[in-house]
């Protein structure tokens, strides 16, 4: 069945470090790949997803690549900021079943 | 003018109640979704409705009851609460494009404390 595998956490990073979270999925089909973020006290919003493979999604200086060949949608920002502290989720959407399949969430603390 | 909005925000009740939580989007979707999301922030599906109609149905205890009077609502009806049902519960809402789910829309979550 479908999956996602994100990189387990919490990450801790300094203002202005370059940040990576990973992940992988494993699904049938052509699925479309989602990052949403949920900051403290607050519900899951979208931060960029990417419907084919080899597109690009960004937003807020966040950016992650469709890749096929490595069934990955890796989640870069050059320089994170404080208020960039919060959980992230890497997650999916495949066929027919309207479902979206979320990883179990990353979280994320940026020191001043 | 929000999009998708949830009653209560917190929910605290003693065990063996019965209480409910209540979903609104005026986003104009077709879809809507209940999650539960425990203590380590692990989200999992509940239920979903597409056009008032129950698609997803998710291994949940039959206490959990879930209504669509219509489309834009939503709700979530828990009889005979249980400590492990503490948690937060969130609504989420989106259109089908082309049987596909498009993007969803969380509601600011309901905090549920049974004690």
């Amino acid at each position: 069945g479908n999956s996602v595998t994100q990189m387990e956490g919490p990450v801790t990073l300094s203002e202005e470090a370059f940040l990576t979270i990973n992940c992988t999925y494993t699904a049938t089909g052509y699925p479309s790949l989602f990052w949403y973020v949920q900051y403290p006290g607050e519900g899951l919003q979208l931060l960029l997803k990417a419907t084919k493979a080899d597109d690009k999604g960004s937003n807020k200086g966040f950016e992650a690549t469709y890749r096929k060949e490595t069934t990955s949608f890796h989640l870069e920002k050059g320089s994170v900021q404080v208020s960039d502290s919060a959980v992230y989720f890497c997650a999916l959407t495949s066929g027919s079943a309207s479902k979206i399949i979320f990883g179990s969430g990353t979280r994320l603390s940026i020191r001043p | 003018d929000t999009a998708v909005s949830q009653t209560p925000k917190y929910l605290v009740t003693q065990m063996g109640n019965d209480k409910s939580i209540k979903c609104e989007q005026n986003l104009g979707h077709d879809t809507m979704y209940w999650y539960k999301q425990d203590s380590k922030k692990f989200l999992k599906i509940m239920f979903s409705y597409n056009n008032k109609e129950l698609i997803i149905n998710e291994t949940v205890p039959n206490r959990f009851s879930p209504k669509s009077p219509d489309k834009a609502h939503l709700n979530l009806h828990i009889n005979s609460l249980e400590l492990g049902d503490s948690a937060v519960y969130f609504c989420a809402s989106s259109q089908l494009v082309s049987g596909n789910t498009d993007t969803q829309y969380f509601g600011p979550g309901t905090r549920l404390t049974v004690l």
